[in-house]
């Protein structure tokens, strides 16, 4: 079966600087990773995907995120952060179920910005 | 904004009640998504259509049930309610049915059993 690890449940940045947050997956066949961003009372909001192909992908907010293979991840950068970024962050890995898929979802990380 | 609407956002209801909770997908998609979000057990699938047929059952417990109508919109079935049920549930919807497709997510409803 598929899982999502995200190790860090927090973490803390100051406003201006760079970001990373990790993620760890487990899927037998080609994965379909997924970030997404969860501001407070509000719904889950997609900032980027990789499906296949460059393994540097772009996202929304000026994100991005990296495919490594062979250490199973798909790590989120952000060269300088704001204060927007507040939030909390999920890794997804898409799979099939059956006739349908699901989208199986890390712990989350929270991101909290310091002025 | 997405583009997926659910309704109502907040619903307070008892023990032993039954909920219905709604959604719709964005224009275009034709696979809708239940998911529900708790502190202990954190974003867990519950069901998905597509084109109004059941593609694929997560955690779902027998007390709740789902449909997916002609018109695309969805709704989730919350029976026999325990406290323990209370939760966020999203609802979000794709253009196809395969692992590959984005999906996208509403706003959520909030639900709370006393």
């Amino acid at each position: 079966a598929q899982s999502v690890t995200q190790p860090d449940i927090h973490i803390t940045v100051s406003e201006g600087a760079s970001l990373e947050l990790r993620c760890n997956y487990s899927y037998g066949a080609t994965p379909y990773l997924f970030w997404y961003v969860q501001s407070p009372g509000q719904g889950l909001q997609l900032l980027l995907k990789y499906f296949s192909g460059d393994t540097l992908v772009q996202g929304i907010k000026g994100f991005e995120a990296e495919f490594k293979r062979s250490q199973s991840s798909f790590n989120l950068r952000k060269p300088s952060v704001h204060w927007s970024d507040a939030a909390e962050y999920f890794c997804a890995v898409g799979a099939r179920e059956t006739s349908g898929s699901r989208l199986t979802f890390g712990e989350g990380t929270q991101l909290t910005v310091n002025p | 904004d997405s583009g997926v609407t659910q309704t109502p956002k907040h619903l307070i209801t008892a023990t032993g009640q039954r909920v219905t909770l709604r959604c719709s997908p964005r224009s275009g998609d034709l696979s809708v998504y239940w998911y529900q979000q708790s502190l202990d057990q954190g974003l867990q699938f519950l069901i998905q259509y597509y084109n109004g047929e059941e593609r694929a059952k997560g955690n779902i417990l027998e007390r709740f049930s789902a449909q997916q109508f002609p018109d695309l919109h969805s709704e989730l079935n919350l029976s026999s309610l325990e406290l323990g049920d209370s939760a966020l549930y999203f609802c979000a919807s794709s253009l196809g049915q395969g692992k590959s497709y984005e999906q996208y997510f509403g706003p959520g409803t909030r639900l709370t059993v006393t």
